[in-house]
């Protein structure tokens, strides 16, 4: 399995565009994850869904941020408009649907709003 | 939700030497605790972990504690190499909740 597959890898981009970032999970894993990572706040939680339904978005800063998951093998999150605040690596991560199983990240998506 | 602590933030040692690194959390409930590597532009990856059901568990260099009255947990490594040098970080995850809580991390540096 060539684990969980994010692109773009990096993405620089103007304030005010849309970003959209995507997300393939292992196969088979049923929990899925967006998490960010900025020096600041190190690495937060952004929502995860389980068997492709959303359970918490508490961690999706605003309303300019919003996630998909139209089927198992595929999610997006989407930045619009975007912002410089926004600046930070993107990781998405999926595991097994039991509580105490390892979570396997992707290696991250750069995403620079200039 | 859980709220996970963790200390230090930056650790540098000579080679050879062991690391300590200490996280709290605050959900007693929770019941699995997974330590991550994350190396300069990479992904984090898990090194170790344990359940809320084993007080040690040890592989090769690496061991955690946990000790679930006081609700903390750490990650020793014992004889440090320069390829342990990277950030390090705790987690915790409570039941019914798939979602992993992280420590803020630890920088270690291991000095040649």
């Amino acid at each position: 399995d060539a684990g969980v597959i994010q692109s773009p890898r990096h993405e620089v981009t103007e304030m005010g565009q849309e970003v959209t970032l995507r997300c393939k999970p292992i196969s088979g894993h049923n929990s899925l994850f967006w998490y960010r990572q900025t020096m600041m706040r190190g690495l937060e939680l952004l929502i995860y869904f389980n068997n492709n339904v959303p359970i918490d978005d508490s961690g999706m800063p605003e309303d300019r941020f919003s996630a998909k998951m139209p089927n198992a093998s595929f999610s997006t999150l989407k930045i619009q408009p975007s912002e410089p605040r926004d600046s930070a690596v993107y990781f998405c991560a999926s595991s097994l649907g039991h509580s105490n199983t390892e979570a396997f990240f992707g290696q991250g998506t750069r995403l620079t709003v200039v | 939700g859980e709220n996970v602590e963790q200390h230090p933030s930056t650790l540098s040692v000579q080679e050879g030497d062991s690391a300590v690194i200490k996280c709290t959390y605050s959900d007693s409930a929770s019941n699995y605790f997974p330590w991550y590597k994350q190396e300069l532009g990479k992904r984090p990856q898990l090194i170790i972990d344990i359940r809320s059901n084993v007080g040690e568990k040890k592989d090769q260099r690496i061991a955690v504690t946990l000790n679930k009255t006081a609700k903390h947990f750490s990650l020793h490594i014992t004889e440090t190499q320069p390829e342990d040098s990277a950030v390090y970080f705790c987690a915790a995850r409570s039941p019914g909740r798939r979602a992993l809580t992280f420590g803020s991390g630890t920088r270690l540096q291991v000095q040649p």
